[in-house]
């Protein structure tokens, strides 16, 4: 059974720092993992999708990586800004037919930037 | 705008009662999910479809119905059943660029 983990579960930092969140799986058999973000009782806004055959993904200030063979992906915010504070949240997909595209989420890093 | 419209944003049910939440996509996706997010638990997933007039079972499904007639609407229904159903319900479609998430319905039990 997949299960993600993230770390660290809570963030604050000052604006205009690097940071990077950390996402491990337990099983390196996925289609594709996906970074999403989540502000306070809002759905969920993908960040930026890595298919399996992929190492890396940028999008702006935000680049993600991925090392399937050892279980983890990263996701690097560059010059936080406090619009970046939310909840940002890893999901793998499993490969293979049983999987019907399921996603299986970590608990998620609460990302607090402050001014 | 392509996405995913759920309705209402905030529902709340009485001890006993069935309630429909709404979920609609305008983007041309076959397949469609519905989870549910509490505080402490991350996202589980419920009922999920892949075609119309195809639905399955997700991991916590009990206490829960779904239907599938149009490929752009994928409605939820809590039933009676679901001894605890406050929380945070989220629908999705998925392609190839993967997931795109509504903005979910928020359901108390009062």
């Amino acid at each position: 059974k997949q299960e993600v983990t993230q770390i660290p579960a809570a963030l604050s930092v000052p604006e205009g720092e690097n940071l990077v969140l950390n996402c491990s799986f337990t099983d390196s058999a996925i289609y594709n993992l996906q970074w999403f973000r989540q502000d306070p009782g809002k759905g969920l806004t993908s960040l930026l999708l890595i298919q399996s055959s992929q190492r890396e993904q940028t999008s702006g200030r935000l680049n993600a990586s991925l090392d399937k063979s050892s279980g983890r992906s990263t996701l690097y915010i560059a010059a936080s800004q406090p619009g970046d504070s939310a909840t940002y949240l890893c999901a793998v997909m499993d490969a293979g037919g049983t999987s019907y595209g399921k996603l299986t989420f970590g608990q998620g890093t609460i990302l607090t930037v402050h001014p | 705008d392509g996405g995913i419209t759920q309705s209402p944003k905030y529902l709340f049910r009485k001890e006993g009662q069935n309630v429909t939440l709404s979920c609609e996509q305008n983007l041309n996706h076959d397949a469609m999910y519905w989870y549910r997010q509490d505080p402490g638990q991350g996202l589980r997933l419920i009922y999920y479809s892949q075609i119309v007039n195809d639905f399955q079972k997700g991991d916590i499904a009990e206490g829960y119905s779904v239907s599938r007639e149009k490929k752009e609407s994928f409605p939820l229904t809590v039933t009676s059943a679901q001894k605890n159903p406050t929380a945070f319900y989220l629908c999705a479609s998925r392609s190839r660029e993967g997931y795109t998430f509504g903005s979910g319905t928020r359901l108390t039990v009062v």
